[in-house]
C-alpha cells in the first residue's frame, strides 16, 4: 500500500517568513495530493490540492509543488501569519479503483509573533 | 447548513462494552470514511464506503465494523472495545470518490477512552 513520509514534524518560523513542508510517497500510482490544516481542537480542512498532471498550483499565500518522478510534493506558506498555526497533513491517494487516502503524519507549524 | 454530525463527542468506557459512533451527513454524498487519529501517527482510514451497501477496509479496520445501510449514516462499531482503541475519531464525507472531488469534509471528532 501507499506510505507518506512528512517532515519535519515540528516547525517554528518568525511571523512574515516562509514555511516549506515536504512530503514524499511510495506508490507511483497516486495522482491526488491534497493538503489539509487542522487548528487546535478542530476538525481537518482541505487547504489546496494538486494532481498528478500539474507540477505547480498557488493560492494567494499557499502554494504546492509536486515532482512525479522524485515522488515528492510540498507545501509553501509565505508571509506566514500567526493564523497559520495549526497542524498540516499532506496525503496522497489514487482514483484507479483505490479509494484509499493515506495521509502524512503531520506538520506542527508555530508562527512566532 | 451543511455538515457532518457525530455522536457522541466524547466518551469513557471500559474494556469490552459494545459501543457505536454515529455518523450522518446532509449533503448527499457518496463517498464516507472513518479515520482515527492519534499523536505522532496522523489521520489512519478505518473503513470507508462509496456508496450505499458499499464499504472496504482502510489501513487500520481490526476490531472495528461499519455498515451502509442509508445513504447519510456511517456508523463506526467498536464490539469489544479494547485500550488501544483510545484515540480521537474522525468521520468524513465526500461527493462521489474523494479524488475526483478533491474534498473531504470531516465532522468535529468524536473522543474516546477506553479503560
Amino acid at each position: 500500500g501507499e506510505n507518506v513520509e512528512q517532515h519535519p514534524s515540528t516547525l517554528s518560523v518568525q511571523e512574515g517568513d516562509s514555511a516549506v513542508i515536504k512530503c514524499t510517497y511510495s506508490d507511483s500510482a497516486s495522482n491526488y495530493f491534497p493538503w489539509y490544516k487542522q487548528e487546535l481542537g478542530k476538525r481537518p480542512q482541505l487547504i489546496i490540492d494538486i494532481r498528478s498532471n500539474v507540477g505547480e498550483k498557488k493560492d494567494q499565500r499557499i502554494a504546492v509543488t509536486l515532482n512525479k518522478t522524485a515522488k515528492h510534493f510540498s507545501l509553501h506558506i509565505t508571509e506566514t501569519q500567526p493564523e497559520d498555526s495549526a497542524v498540516y497533513f499532506c496525503a496522497a491517494g489514487t482514483n484507479f479503483g483505490n479509494e484509499k487516502l493515506t495521509f502524512g503524519t503531520g506538520t506542527r507549524l508555530t508562527i512566532i509573533p | 447548513e451543511a455538515q457532518v454530525t457525530q455522536n457522541p463527542r466524547y466518551l469513557i468506557t471500559v474494556t469490552g462494552k459494545k459501543l457505536t459512533v454515529t455518523c450522518s451527513q446532509n449533503m448527499n454524498h457518496e463517498y464516507m470514511s472513518w479515520y482515527r487519529q492519534d499523536p505522532g501517527l496522523g489521520l489512519r482510514q478505518i473503513y470507508y464506503s462509496m456508496n450505499v451497501e458499499v464499504t472496504d477496509k482502510g489501513d487500520v479496520p481490526e476490531g472495528y465494523k461499519v455498515s451502509r445501510k442509508e445513504k447519510r449514516n456511517f456508523p463506526l462499531i467498536l464490539e469489544s472495545p479494547s485500550p488501544n482503541q483510545t484515540s480521537l475519531y474522525f468521520c468524513a464525507s465526500s461527493p462521489l470518490s474523494v479524488t475526483n472531488t478533491g474534498e473531504l469534509f470531516f465532522g468535529e471528532g468524536s473522543r474516546l477512552t477506553v479503560l
